[in-house]
């Protein structure tokens, strides 16, 4: 099974900050990776897949990068409304998520 | 618009069973594989099973297999999970999402249902 880590688990940030999430694989899962935005009580949010691709829909802010092993999202210029929890998902083997990133208000 | 509403979660004792339905609509259903996500209270994602278009294959997570079966009817643009021998460990909230296009790469669920709540408990 491929096992997803995220760091960190929880990242404090202010509005207009620079944010990074990484996601590391126990193996390579080439660009099969997908990154959703989940906010309480709410389903998941699709926002990132095949690394770096960004879903219709979503602001340019959000960005990914990287292959094999490991991934990063990136907000460039965080938002009050991203204040949220973040999860990688692999999809190269059947599918798995990460234990998910939470941004809080610094 | 796609849509996906889940029903029958529900509150049931150690060693019970419970199925879940997933209607489906806006988009043609048998063309795409789907998949349960489920999240424990407080706690994050875990991918339950999918199930590929035309219900050829379905493939699950370790702590379901044996227990859990996913189906779908794609006449009534409709899936399933049939949950049998449930322990409290499988409380959470359940959602449907919408999986990969038959005979494409991918695997990011792009759309989910509002999810639909079980509760393991004597």
């Amino acid at each position: 099974d491929i096992q997803l880590t995220q760091s960190p688990s929880t990242l404090s940030a202010s509005v207009g900050d620079r944010v990074t999430i990484t996601c590391r694989a126990s193996q390579s899962i080439r660009s099969w990776l997908a990154w959703y935005q989940q906010k309480p009580g709410k389903a998941p949010k699709l926002l990132i897949y095949k690394a770096s691709s960004l879903e219709s829909g979503v602001p340019s802010r959000f960005s990914g990068s990287g292959s094999g092993t490991e991934f990063t999202l990136t907000i460039s210029s965080l938002q009050p409304d991203d204040f949220a929890t973040y999860y990688c998902q692999q999809y190269n083997s059947y599918r798995s998520f990460g234990q998910g990133t939470r941004v809080e208000i610094k | 618009e796609v849509q996906l509403v889940e029903s029958g979660g529900g509150l049931v004792q150690p060693g019970g069973s419970l199925r879940l339905s997933c209607a489906a609509s806006g988009f043609t259903f048998s063309r795409h594989w789907m998949s349960w996500v489920r999240q424990a209270p407080g706690k994050g994602l875990e991918w339950v099973a999918y199930i590929r278009h035309g219900g050829s294959q379905a493939d699950y997570v370790d702590s379901v297999k044996g227990r859990f079966t996913i189906s779908r009817d794609d006449a009534r643009n409709s899936l399933y999970l049939q949950m049998n021998s449930l322990t409290v460990e499988d409380t959470a909230v359940y959602y449907c999402a919408r999986d990969v296009i038959g005979g494409t790469d991918g695997g990011q669920m792009d759309h989910w249902g509002q999810g639909t709540l079980v509760t393991v408990s004597s």
